[in-house]
Formats: structure tokens, sequence, C-alpha cells
């Protein structure tokens, strides 16, 4: 089965620093589907961003941009000039295109202060 | 219109009795699912029904026994719930294998908590 890690447990910064996620996954299968979600302290999960395997184009919203490396199996979060409301759980997460099986890390858990 | 919901959303019950949680999409997906997130946050995969057929099913305790009436529909029923039972569940759908993008559309989790 595919797998993902997020090998940062916690991070903590202070507003308006520059922060990255890391995300390394492993699959079998050529056509899979990366995300992240965002869980906030209300405990809801929130979709951010899907990217499809065959598309390595890095992308920007806003604050946010993805940098997807199929050679480092990794797609990596960076939010810039971080704020506080950005404090919350990031979840990585993989599918696989012939299953319906979506697998999480574990979470990276950032803390932005004032 | 809320698109997957789940009910309750907090269920705080004594060990040993049984419970339900309910899960209903109106996004006409094919597949729903349920995920528990423990104390840690770790989300895993626990169900995955197709049209109301079980296509995965992890390892799981077999107190947890999931139940589709319809393809809308996907319940979480728990006997003699223990203490490691406490978590938050998510039910989750998504469209058909042939139109899959991978997505799955959450709902809001409902928050167990055994005494």
């Amino acid at each position: 089965a595919q797998k993902v890690t997020q090998a940062q447990t916690e991070i903590s910064v202070v507003e308006k620093e520059d922060v990255t996620l890391d995300c390394v996954y492993e699959t079998r299968d050529t056509t899979y589907y990366l995300f992240w979600y965002k869980q906030p302290p209300s405990g809801e999960l929130v979709f951010l961003i899907r990217r499809n395997s065959f598309d390595e184009q890095n992308e920007i919203s806003g604050r946010y941009s993805w940098n997807f490396q199929k050679s480092t199996s990794s797609f990596n979060f960076t939010i810039t000039a971080s704020q506080v409301v950005d404090s919350a759980v990031y979840f990585c997460a993989l599918s696989e295109y012939n299953n319906n099986d979506m697998r999480f890390g574990a979470g990276t858990r950032l803390t932005v202060k004032p | 219109d809320t698109a997957v919901s789940q009910t309750p959303k907090y269920l705080v019950t004594q060990m040993g009795n049984d419970k339900s949680i309910k899960c209903e999409q109106n996004l006409g997906h094919d597949t729903m699912y349920w995920y528990k997130q423990d104390s840690k946050k770790f989300l895993k995969i626990m169900f995955s029904y197709n049209n109301k057929e079980l296509i995965i099913n992890e390892t799981v305790p077999n107190r947890f026994s999931p139940k589709s009436p319809d393809k809308a529909h996907l319940n979480l029923h728990i006997n003699s719930l223990e203490l490691g039972d406490s978590a938050v569940y998510f039910c989750a759908s998504s469209p058909h294998l042939s139109r899959n993008t991978g997505e799955l559309f959450f709902g809001e989790g409902s928050r167990l908590t055994v005494l």
C-alpha cells in the first residue's frame, strides 16, 4: 500500500516568517494524486490542493505554494509570510488511481506566534 | 447544504455501551469511508464501501460494524465500547473510480468520548 511520511511533527515560527512543511511519499502506481489538508483547532479537514502524478508544475495560491518533485517523491508545502491563522495541523495524503484509498501522513502541527 | 453530514457531532458514553454514528452524503458519490483520528491526530482508514459493498476493511476490531443501507449512507456501529475507542471519526465520500480524481470529501467529524 502507499505510504506518506511527514517527518516534522511540530513546527513553531513567528508571524511573517516563511515555513516549509515536508512530505515524502511511496507508491508503486504510476498514476496517483497528492493532497494537502489543513485541520484548524475547530477540527474540520479543509482541502487545500490536489496534484496528479503527471503534473509536476509547482503551484502558488496566495501565500501558499507547493513543490512537487517526482525524482525525490516529495510534495512540499510552503507558507510565505505566515500568520497566526495559519496555526493548524497540516496533512499530506496520497491516493492511487486504481483504488479509493487515501492514506495520510502523520501530520505536522504548525504554530505561528504573534 | 452540507455535502457530507455526520451525526452526532459529539458523543459521550460509558464503557461497554453500544453506539452508532450516522453519515449521509448528498453528492451522488458511489464510495464512502470511515476514518479514525486518534489523540495523536493520526488519521487512519477503517472502512470503504462502494455502492453499498465493502471494499476496504482495515484491521479493525469486529466490534466495529459499518452498515450501508444505500449508497448515500454509511453508518458506523460500535459494540462494547472501550476507552481506546475514544477518537474523532470522520466520514468521507468520493466519486466512482471511473471519475476518480482521488479527492475525498469529508464530514465535520464525530468526537466520541468513552468514559
